[in-house]
């Protein structure tokens, strides 16, 4: 399978703890983004690689979260701390041009 | 600020039947509007892409019309089937923005 992948596609952790989701991007894409979406919403934007470079950060991306591209390849989100708050499904997508190409997500969940 | 809102937000539709789906849209300039399926706890998966010169596109039983005059967009699924339930999302993108705006979604539920 060439996709988007996403692990682990489940988490389930308590509050306060830190938590790691990683995304490897279809090979040949160089822009890689990560999404937040809550039950009954679409996915809100939360920051954007050009190859290793984050290029843009959401206000939304508090700083208990971090994400790495180290070298442009595969990316890792981290949540420090976790709230109930950061309960959602966390979705990575890639692109060479436009169109983006989504995984299958992480979902979250703080007790 | 650029938004997408869609209707209805929900629908129950028997099997076979068609329905359709809207989406309106105030992102500017706009470049390309997509529609997206996401099965329960899945990614989204794209189903058509217009640009400002396309009026209709088709992928199977999906068909999606794009008015840029209105700024408004239809999803037309035919004779529904039961794998047709998930959400639908419209997805707006602004020329020269990578950044995509997207609706909330319409969640579609085929019943026997």
């Amino acid at each position: 399978d060439t996709g988007v992948s996403q692990d682990p596609r489940h988490k389930i952790t308590k509050r306060g703890q830190n938590v790691t989701f990683r995304c490897d991007p279809i090979s040949e894409h160089n822009r890689l983004y990560w999404y937040r979406q809550t039950l009954g919403q679409g996915p809100e934007f939360l920051t954007y690689f050009q190859n290793e470079a984050q290029l843009e950060k959401s206000r939304l991306l508090s700083d208990r979260f971090s994400a790495e591209r180290p070298k442009g390849s595969f990316s890792t989100l981290e949540i420090q701390r976790t709230e109930q708050g950061d309960s959602a499904m966390y979705l990575c997508a890639s692109s060479l041009d436009t169109e983006q190409f989504f995984g299958p997500g992480t979902r979250l969940t703080v007790l | 600020k650029n938004q997408v809102e869609q209707s209805p937000q929900s629908l129950i539709i028997l099997e076979g039947k068609n329905c359709t789906l809207q989406c309106n849209y105030t992102v500017s300039p706009f470049s390309n509007l997509r529609w997206y399926k996401q099965d329960t706890g899945r990614g989204p998966v794209s189903l058509t892409i217009m640009t400002f010169s396309e009026n209709t596109k088709s992928n199977g039983r999906y068909t999606a019309t794009l008015d840029a005059d209105t700024k408004q967009s239809s999803l037309h699924i035919t004779a529904s089937q039961l794998s047709d339930s998930a959400s639908y999302i419209c997805v707006v993108s602004a020329a020269g923005d990578y950044k995509l705006s997207f609706g909330a979604g319409t969640t579609v539920t085929v019943r026997a």
